[in-house]
């Protein structure tokens, strides 16, 4: 199973916006509404911020949102805070492989 | 207040075994699809199996198949992942998942570490 594609470092300032990509093929990202994306600071368990490309769970900020456009996913922050500064991994629906779904690589994002 | 809480991690050497569990407590485990996750020191996510409510349907990634058994116990609360003919390679922190998504995870545990080393 081929990992999604995902930018390895980001970084802004806070109060700025910042977009992370995901990109994947139609088989994946493409072919599905099914890409969630995944919050984790270090030592902790990963945290879902976005599903289904562009729903938030309860208790997430409305700064973060999802998008969708062709192969490739994004996730905006828009108005960073310190507390932002984690990794940040997307996932996708593939129906390809018997375990149906394949992470991101993952994008280690600094808050400046 | 959902929790999952993983146990059973720890040092064992190549070609050894190792079983985890994952007890759940603040939902009804037998209504969800459940995950087993795990992270390489410094490296990124992998998605390892998932199960069916029932136990009816598992499925694995590929690096596992064979070795790698998931199972649950919906009476004790509680998930499961076997681990036979162990490698260096498979030394990460395991985390089990809530499978409340397509193809995605709402809750997760806090980890277990397996090294595999001698």
């Amino acid at each position: 199973q081929s990992a999604l594609t995902q930018p390895a470092s980001m970084s802004g300032s806070p109060g700025q916006s910042i977009t992370i990509s995901c990109t994947g093929t139609s088989s994946d990202v493409g072919g599905y509404n099914y890409v969630s994306w995944y919050q984790q600071h270090p030592g902790k368990a990963p945290k879902l911020m976005i599903y289904e490309v562009s729903n938030r769970p309860s208790g997430v900020p409305d700064r973060f949102s999802g998008s969708k456009s062709g192969n490739t996913a994004s996730l905006t922050i828009s108005g960073l805070h310190a507390e932002d500064e984690a990794d940040y991994y997307c996932s996708s629906y593939t129906p390809n492989t018997a375990l149906d779904r394949v992470f991101g690589g993952g994008t280690k994002l600094t808050v400046l | 207040e959902v929790q999952l809480v993983e146990s059973g991690g720890g040092l064992v050497q190549p070609g050894g075994s190792l079983r985890l569990s994952c007890e759940v407590s603040g939902f009804t485990l037998s209504s969800y699809w459940m995950s087993w996750v795990r992270q390489a020191p410094g490296k990124g996510l992998e998605w390892v199996a998932n199960i069916k409510q029932d136990g009816s349907e598992r499925y694995y990634v590929d690096s596992v198949k064979g070795r790698f058994t998931i199972s649950r116990d919906n009476g004790k609360n509680s998930l499961y992942l076997q681990m036979n003919s162990l490698r260096a390679e498979d030394t990460a922190v395991y985390y089990c998942a809530r499978d409340a998504l397509v193809a995605g995870s709402d809750y997760w545990g806090q980890g277990t570490l397996v090294t595999v080393s001698s």
